[in-house]
Order: C-alpha cells, then sequence, then structure tokens
C-alpha cells in the first residue's frame, strides 16, 4: 500500500524567511509519481510539481525548490524568501498502481504555512 | 476554456436526506474521481470510474453513490447512510491511463443542518 506522511502539521515563519515542507513516502513499486499541491483559502487545489520515481534530479521553479531522494523516500518542498501569498495548505501526494489500473492520488494530511508580514 | 465546474460551491443538507453534488468536465478526460476532505485531514478517494458506465469503490465510499452516464458528467449522491458527511468534495479527473496531470474542481462545501 502506498503513504504520504507529512509530519509538520502548521509552520510559522515570517515573511522572507526559507521555509521546508517534508514530505516522506512509502511503496513497493518501482515506478510511481510524486506530486505536490497548493490549497489556499478558496479551497481549490493549485498543481505545483510531479515527478516521476526515476527523474532524481532537483527542481526550481522561480523561489520553489524540490529535493527528491529516493533513498531516503523523500520529497521535500522548499520556499525560499516566503511571501504572505504564499500561506496556504501544501499536500505531498503519491499515484498508487502505476502501470496498473488505478492512477489514484494518495495524499498526506498536509502541511499549514502561515507567512506573516 | 476547459475545466471541471462543481455545483453547487455550498450545500446544507438537512440530516436524513440524499443530496447530489455535480461534477462536469468539458477536457475530454476518460477517469473521473471524488476526493473528501476533513479539516485537518488529506483527501481520501470515495469513488472513481475510468470509463463511462463504469465506477469502483474508493476507500470511503460508504454512504456515497455515483453514476456515471456521459463521459463529462460524475455526479455524487450523499446518501442518508453517511453518518458524517459534513465536509469538503473534490472533483478531479485525468485524460486518461498513464497520463496522471490531474485537473480538480473548486469543490463543494457539504454542511449537515
Amino acid at each position: 500500500a502506498q503513504k504520504v506522511t507529512q509530519a509538520q502539521t502548521e509552520i510559522s515563519v515570517v515573511e522572507k524567511e526559507d521555509v521546508t515542507l517534508d514530505c516522506v513516502y512509502e511503496t513497493r513499486d518501482t515506478t510511481y509519481y510524486l506530486f505536490w499541491y497548493k490549497q489556499p483559502p478558496s479551497g481549490e487545489l493549485v498543481f505545483l510539481i510531479r515527478r516521476n520515481s526515476f527523474d532524481e534530479q532537483n527542481e526550481i521553479s522561480g523561489r520553489y525548490s524540490w529535493n527528491f531522494q529516493k533513498s531516503t523516500s523523500s520529497f521535500n518542498f522548499t520556499i525560499t524568501a516566503s511571501q504572505v501569498v504564499d500561506s496556504a495548505v501544501y499536500f505531498c501526494a503519491i499515484i498508487a498502481g502505476v502501470g496498473g489500473s488505478q492512477g489514484n492520488l494518495i495524499f498526506g494530511k498536509g502541511t499549514k504555512l502561515s507567512v506573516k508580514p | 476554456d476547459g475545466g471541471i465546474t462543481q455545483s453547487p460551491k455550498y450545500l446544507f443538507r438537512k440530516e436524513g436526506q440524499n443530496v447530489t453534488l455535480s461534477c462536469e468536465q468539458n477536457l475530454n478526460h476518460d477517469a473521473m474521481y471524488w476526493y473528501r476532505q476533513d479539516p485537518g485531514q488529506g483527501l481520501r478517494l470515495i469513488y472513481y470510474s475510468q470509463i463511462v458506465n463504469d465506477f469502483q469503490k474508493g476507500d470511503i465510499a460508504e454512504g456515497y453513490s455515483v453514476s456515471r452516464e456521459k463521459k463529462e458528467s460524475f455526479p455524487l449522491t450523499v446518501t442518508s447512510a453517511q453518518k458524517n458527511p459534513t465536509a469538503f468534495y473534490l472533483c478531479a479527473s485525468i485524460p486518461g491511463q498513464g497520463d496522471y496531470g490531474y485537473t480538480f474542481g473548486s469543490g463543494t462545501r457539504l454542511t449537515v443542518v
């Protein structure tokens, strides 16, 4: 079975601080996809990144960066120079049954990030 | 623009009533999903459908029912058998197997009064 653990329930930082959101996953599959989503107070899920299990290269997109390490089953997300608009709940997720028949996303419980001015 | 439309945005239900949440997509996606979100929890899968006229139970299907009579529509009915239906419900879709570019709707917040 697949599982995603986001140990940090809530994080509070002051604007311009860097912050890292942790994500640890469990799967027996060798092929899988990992995701990060942002959920602002309005409720919709905003896609941030998708990474497949064969691509361990770190990714940087503006102030966002992702560190994927298969050795520790982690897919951590860092926001550099945080801004108030980054305040949201962030979810890490994994695809279950890649190559099978499901394609269902398994979510962690989320980390609520509050960025104070 | 293509996307997923969920309606209504807010829904109030009296205990013992069935209610239906609408999910419509114009993306021509094959697979559609319903997730439930409770405060402080991640999203949990209720039902999913990979093709028309076929659907499968997810992790928390008890008290819910769905139909997939048309490719673009995947309504979710919350029945009176669902003991704690107050939650935020999200609908999602993907083009098909192997293409996991999920699109999510904006959600329906259901409250039992």
